[in-house]
């Protein structure tokens, strides 16, 4: 099956500093991405998307870069504040309503 | 202003014991999801409807069933939950069509706990 998945499971960094979390994918027919943020007890929450035929999108304090040629995507925040401590996942899209997701970062900011 | 509505916000049901987990939406959407997340890991697809069209995973068991019975609710039916069922199971909702845009809006999600 088609799968999307992050290099890392877990993500520990300051309070300020810039956060990178990765995600590769493996259907170079997916046109469409997204990332979410799930806190504990909670649905998905949608940060950013990007589609297939962009290459940078850039949100407040978020930006997701997205290699097709290494079918690799990132999502970028900024200034990481401990309200963003959570657990990330990106989502690519297949078969024009489907999603598949990665396997989660969680990400730890420490004050 | 609630949009993706799920009841209960916790299950608890005994090992074999049916059970029915319920979705609603106000925002008309063309598309619903079911998926299960089990701890620590992503959201799994189950199954959607696009309008009244049920799309079914290959390795979703026969154990789930859903529902669609009007563009407002969906219901998840397990039959014979078993302890591996024990998950958060989400439900989703996509505008569709030609025109419509692309991001899933997710419920809270039910917590099911099977004993």
């Amino acid at each position: 099956g088609e799968s999307v998945g992050l290099h890392l499971p877990t993500l520990s960094v300051q309070e300020g500093d810039n956060s990178i979390i990765n995600c590769a994918y493996s259907n170079s027919a997916s046109d469409y991405f997204i990332w979410y943020k799930q806190e504990s007890g909670k649905g998905p929450q949608f940060i950013i998307d990007i589609r297939s035929n962009m290459d940078k999108r850039q949100g407040q304090r978020v930006t997701v870069l997205l290699n097709k040629t290494v079918k690799h995507l990132s999502l970028q925040i900024a200034a990481t504040q401990p309200g963003d401590s959570a657990v990330y996942f990106c989502a690519g899209r297949y078969n024009f309503n489907k999603f598949y997701f990665g396997s989660g970062t969680k990400l730890n900011v420490k004050p | 202003d609630a949009m993706v509505i799920q009841n209960p916000r916790y299950q608890v049901t005994q090992f074999g014991k049916p059970v029915t987990l319920s979705c609603s939406q106000t925002l008309n959407h063309n598309v619903m999801y079911w998926y299960q997340q089990k701890s620590s890991q992503a959201p799994k697809l189950l199954f959607h409807y696009y309008d009244k069209d049920f799309n079914n995973e290959a390795d979703t068991p026969d154990n789930f069933q859903s529902r669609r019975p009007n563009t407002s609710f969906c219901f998840l039916d397990i039959r014979s939950p078993g302890l591996g069922d024990a998950a958060m199971y989400l439900c989703a909702t996509l505008p569709g069509g030609l025109a419509g845009a692309d991001t899933q809006y997710f419920g809270p999600g039910t917590r099911l706990t099977v004993l």
